[in-house]
């Protein structure tokens, strides 16, 4: 079964520190996709990589960063946690094969106190 | 730049009643168009899609969309809802081997 997987359900910080959230596929995805998902503002796109060690910004890049060293695992790093990075991450990943459909983790709830 | 509008952020429909939800994009080339729905607490699934052809897309769950590449739309529309239609649903945007931008959604409220 195709799976997209995030390391941590939930996960509680402190102003500050250094924060990595894990995802990784298991389809050989070329596309990979950090989201947050923030209420009355729908999920907005944080970074992607359209392949290994390649990166994009996206509409929200301020104050994260990625990481694509391999194929199936991409990662989100919060070099110093705000409070105003507290928020729903969503990882997701997609093939470049026409009709592919959007495979979503079922998200990291971070919290930075 | 790409971007998806969905000018409702609430709509309350009757059960048995039709529905729309609208969604408006921008973007500069043949748009890859998907809905998506939120359950409360749950993670999203992809209602439908459309990456090229018939305009008309069925999904599941009774849900349809139509693309209309004059007015940048692609709503979505089911002919009678159910209670368990309650949820919220997003509209996205993408190109092929490009990023996909999200609508703010729509929460969908049926009344009894």
């Amino acid at each position: 079964d195709v799976k997209v997987t995030q390391s941590s359900r939930y996960l509680v910080k402190r102003t500050g520190e250094k924060v990595f959230l894990e995802c990784v596929q298991d389809m050989d995805h070329e596309n990979m996709f950090w989201y947050r998902q923030d209420p009355g503002l729908g999920l907005r796109l944080i970074y992607f990589s359209y392949d290994v060690k390649m990166k994009e910004k996206g509409d929200i890049p301020e104050g994260y960063s990625v990481s694509r060293e391999k194929k199936e695992r991409f990662s989100l790093i919060l070099e110093s946690a705000s409070t105003n990075q507290t928020s729903m991450y969503l990882c997701a990943s997609l093939g470049q094969e026409l009709n592919e459909k959007l495979f979503f983790g079922s998200g990291t709830q971070l919290s930075v106190l | 730049a790409q971007s998806v509008t969905q000018p409702d952020i609430h709509i309350t429909v009757s059960e048995g009643a039709s529905l729309e939800l609208r969604c408006n994009y921008s973007y500069g080339a043949t748009p890859y168009l998907f809905w998506y729905v939120q359950s409360p607490g749950q993670g999203l699934q992809l209602l439908l899609k459309y990456f090229s052809g018939d305009t008309l897309v069925q999904g599941i769950k009774g849900f349809e969309a139509e693309f209309k590449r004059s007015q940048s739309s692609f709503n979505l529309r089911k002919p009678s809802v159910h209670w368990s239609d309650a949820a919220e649903y997003f509209c996205a945007v993408g190109g092929y081997g490009n990023k996909l931008v999200f609508g703010a959604g729509t929460i969908l409220r049926v009344k009894s």
